[in-house]
């Protein structure tokens, strides 16, 4: 199985800080490396697919980058509604899987 | 508007059985791979099934944790998505989520809103 790495767990920003999560995998995945936004009690929303191409409707402060087995995802200005969790997920191998988690919180 | 609605969950018994159906509108399964992904109470995600569509034909994949046990099969007639649940456990606790995948970069661009499964004597 893939293992995914994300971190760090847990972050604790202001609004308009600079946030970037990284998610490493444990062998190569190209670049089928999503990322999805969970905010509580709510369905996951995809924010970034293929690595690096964001989703209609999502923010542009929202990117992602990376291939291979390091990935990030960038907010380059935190905003309130951005307080969630992420998630990414790797497409390329069964079982597909996903990373633990990163909760980012209101400093 | 593309529209995910589960259904079926609930209480039931270790050892026990349950059926969830995915109710989609808005887009037909037929031209998509659909997912059942699943989360526990406070933890991640995990990604349990799928069921490819015709041109490839309707083929399914398990995650190991479900593998036997579970059964996914859709009814295109019905534009819905099924989860066969047999010998639940209660680590199979969680909110169970359908999922539509997108045809070229893989993700998984609409989930329903969950149908929470309770595996509890």
């Amino acid at each position: 199985d893939i293992h995914l790495t994300q971190s760090p767990s847990f972050l604790s920003a202001s609004v308009g800080a600079r946030v970037t999560i990284t998610c490493r995998a444990s062998q190569g995945i190209s670049s089928y490396l999503a990322w999805y936004q969970q905010k509580s009690g709510k369905a996951p929303k995809l924010l970034i697919s293929a690595a690096s191409t964001f989703q209609t409707g999502v923010p542009s402060r929202f990117s992602g980058s990376g291939s291979g087995t390091e990935f990030t995802l960038t907010i380059s200005s935190l905003q309130p509604e951005d307080f969630a969790t992420y998630y990414c997920q790797q497409l390329n191998n069964y079982p597909l899987t996903f990373g633990g988690g990163t909760k980012v919180e209101i400093k | 508007e593309v529209q995910l609605v589960e259904s079926g969950g609930g209480l039931v018994q270790p050892g026990g059985s349950l059926r969830l159906s995915c109710a989609a509108s808005g887009f037909s399964i037929s031209d998509h791979y659909m997912d059942w992904v699943r989360q526990a109470p406070g933890k991640g995600l995990e990604w349990i099934a799928r069921t490819r569509n015709k041109p490839n034909s309707y083929a399914t994949e398990y995650a190991a944790s479900v593998k036997g046990r579970f059964t996914i099969s859709r009814d295109e007639s019905k534009n819905s998505v099924y989860l066969q649940m047999n010998s639940l456990k209660t680590e199979d606790t969680a909110v169970y989520y359908c999922t539509r995948r997108i045809g070229g970069s893989w993700a998984f661009d609409y989930w329903g809103q969950g149908t929470l499964v309770t595996v509890s004597s």
